[in-house]
């Protein structure tokens, strides 16, 4: 089945400073990759995902990019402000009927005054 | 839009009893519900994949006789713990994967319950 590391387990940054979260995975069938922001004892929320026929995704501070050879993918959040101090996980999943997600351990971020 | 509930958001019970948990999406019909289980400040762990109208798929290590699971209707599916133990005791979550969706595409949430086995 599939496998999906996430680092790092924690991160602080300063407000304005930028945060990367990468994952990799193991099945090279996947081909499917969100990425979820959850708060404490909150639902996880869908803050950006991308397909594997993309590279790169951009949603206005957030961006996600996609190695398929490297089987690797990262989020990237610029200008960091305090409400995006959350946990982040990462997920991964094939295409088809029975598709499902697996997701990374992840990360708790800590976006410092 | 795309909105999933989940209830009750918490419960408390004792040893031997068993607790159903409702999840219903509001505003979209979903063929397909996931109920996960999530430790403290662990990851989520898929336990199963309810599709409406057939069996539930558990995942390797779950018990099916212990984490029931229906899926009656479009917009709801409950899983009920049966026979609870402290050991069961988690944050249990739901997610629903609209009708007509790409298949491996986004599922959206519900809030989550917190079952305690006392």
């Amino acid at each position: 089945g599939e496998n999906v590391e996430q680092h790092p387990s924690t991160l602080s940054v300063q407000e304005g400073d930028s945060a990367v979260i990468k994952c990799t995975y193991s099945d090279s069938a996947s081909n499917y990759f969100p990425w979820y922001k959850q708060e404490l004892g909150k639902r996880p929320q869908l803050i950006i995902d991308i397909r594997s026929n993309v590279g790169e995704k951009k949603d206005q501070r957030i961006a996600v990019t996609l190695n398929k050879t490297a089987k690797h993918f990262s989020l990237h959040i610029t200008e960091t402000q305090p409400e995006d101090s959350a946990v982040y996980f990462c997920a991964a999943a094939r295409t088809g009927t029975a598709s499902k997600l697996t997701f990374g351990t992840g990360t708790r971020l800590q976006v410092t005054l | 839009g795309a909105v999933v509930s989940q209830h009750p958001s918490r419960v408390i019970c004792k040893s031997g009893t068993s607790v159903k948990i409702e999840c219903r999406s509001l505003d979209f019909q979903a063929t397909t519900m996931f109920w996960y289980r999530q430790f403290p400040k662990k990851s989520l762990m898929l336990m199963a994949t309810s599709n409406e109208g057939s069996k539930a798929t558990y995942e390797q290590g779950v018990e099916k006789d212990k984490f029931l699971i229906n899926h009656a209707s479009l917009t709801l599916s409950t899983l009920t713990v049966t026979s609870a133990h402290p050991e069961d005791s988690s944050f249990y979550i739901c997610s629903a994967r609209p009708l007509g969706t790409v298949s491996g595409g986004e599922q959206f949430f519900g809030p989550g319950t917190r079952l305690t086995v006392l």
